[in-house]
């Protein structure tokens, strides 16, 4: 079943814009929230990732917000380069069991 | 993070063939998951695989079509039997990090495509 809703499921951005994608999920005793960028022809890699206990976390031009009430979280790309073209996906976790979101295509227009 | 190695990286099936795809990683784990990414959509877990014990599927997953060896704390191998074009797909392997935070490092995936 679909825990973790993820939106939007493109999105185009202009070179030096801000990239916005949105996660919401279910399970309140989900404990880590991660996001993944994956490459045409390769496996995810992990991007940046937060505790319920922070809302927000910052490395680099990329910045997980947390808003634990509305159970969402959400990702934000700062001056958006064509090389963060990718796609992204959420996810949520406890122990061993990671949901992840349907994955957002993003494409950033030089 | 793990350094995590896949076999092979694709590979063109006939149906009702079977493929066995290995997941070598460089360091000692106790799970790895195996996940499948059907074409355009997101991950979903197939199953976990404990060293020494029998692998754990999930729903809608089962041994019979998807059996997984585990020899050892490093080695893992999926088998995808009696294939089907629906069962083109990428197959990644994943182990946790281990920080102990949670996070799912992967492979870079096999890309099966069945004719």
């Amino acid at each position: 079943q679909q825990q973790v809703k993820q939106s939007p499921q493109s999105l185009i951005v202009q070179k030096g814009g801000i990239s916005i994608i949105n996660c919401a999920y279910e399970n309140t005793a989900f404990d880590y929230f991660p996001w993944y960028q994956q490459f045409p022809g390769k496996g995810p890699a992990l991007l940046i990732a937060i505790r319920p206990d922070v809302s927000e976390k910052k490395e680099g031009r990329f910045t997980i917000s947390f808003n634990k009430s509305a159970k969402q979280f959400s990702l934000h790309i700062m001056d958006s380069q064509p090389g963060d073209s990718a796609t992204y996906f959420c996810a949520a976790s406890m122990g061993n069991d990671m949901r992840f979101g349907a994955g957002t295509r993003l494409t950033v227009k030089p | 993070s793990a350094v995590i190695s896949q076999k092979p990286s694709r590979d063109i099936c006939q149906r009702g063939t079977s493929l066995t795809i290995q997941c070598q990683v460089d360091s000692q784990v106790t799970m790895m998951f195996w996940y499948r990414q059907q074409p355009g959509q997101s991950l979903t877990l197939i199953a976990t695989a404990n060293q020494g014990s029998e692998a754990t599927y999930e729903s809608g997953f089962v041994i019979d079509k998807f059996p997984i060896s585990r020899p050892n704390l490093t080695f893992s191998t999926l088998t995808v039997s009696n294939m089907s074009p629906e069962d083109s797909s990428i197959y990644l392997c994943s182990v946790k990090g281990a920080g102990g935070v949670g996070e799912l490092f992967f492979g870079e995936g096999s890309r099966l495509t069945v004719l």
